[in-house]
């Protein structure tokens, strides 16, 4: 089976600038991760949807990050305007359950440089 | 509050000798325990998970971890290392029931011929 995909790879932006991440899960996912994960750290939940209602987003900084998931199948997560601090990979991750099943599948990230 | 801790930032071994990855956790209640592996430029790779049964879990690529609830710790084992294996090593928990996990802050493996 095709695995979690993630666009861009990399993406160098200036602070104050905006930028765009996409992901389309395994298909058949019900739920959708978007983690960032900051150099020498573990990752961290951004936000979780379950097809496409949002079921966590309690860490995410809702000023400037924003995240949709249309029609339960791609998502998209947003960064307006970028902070030095937003560097960081961002990784999509998909469960094929739709609640308490942690994600087994993770894509390979975007890597975000705040310039 | 969930936590997990890898007390260490890197674990050096020789190839052929065996090697542990150490995590400890923190939850309420029972857990789900994870790792996952790192390679570089990649995103995280599955590697076994622990929900309930038997306390040695085996995973993939020869990996296994054991489950110690009085110890709350959930150490990565292999007993013959690669140099292949090289690579950051990620420890996950989730509460039961809960999608989320949550990460330690990994420990960086270098396995040397």
């Amino acid at each position: 089976e095709a695995g979690v995909a993630q666009s861009p790879r990399y993406k160098i932006i200036e602070k104050r600038q905006s930028v765009a991440f996409w992901c389309n899960p395994i298909s058949g996912h019900a739920t959708l991760y978007w983690y960032q994960q900051i150099l020498g750290q573990g990752p961290k939940l951004l936000i979780q949807f379950q097809n496409n209602g949002v079921v966590d987003d309690s860490q995410l900084p809702k000023d400037r990050f924003s995240a949709e998931r249309l029609k339960g199948v791609d998502s998209t997560l947003k960064i307006q305007p970028a902070k030095l601090e937003d560097s960081a990979v961002y990784l999509c991750a998909s469960s094929l359950r739709e609640t308490g099943q942690p994600p087994l599948h993770f894509g390979n990230g975007t890597r975000l440089t705040v310039t | 509050a969930q936590s997990v801790a890898q007390p260490e930032d890197q674990v050096n071994v020789a190839e052929g000798n065996p090697l542990t990855v150490k995590c400890t956790y923190s939850v309420s209640g029972n857990p789900y325990l994870f790792w996952y592996v790192q390679y570089p430029n990649r995103g995280l790779q599955f590697l076994l998970k622990y929900i309930t049964g038997d306390n040695l879990v085996k995973g993939s690529y020869g990996f296994e971890a054991e489950f110690n609830k009085s110890q709350t710790s959930f150490h990565l084992k292999k007993p013959s290392a690669l140099v292949s294996d090289s690579a950051l090593y990620f420890c996950a928990v989730s509460a039961i029931g809960q999608g989320n996990l949550i990460f330690g802050k990994g420990t960086k493996l270098s396995v040397k011929p």
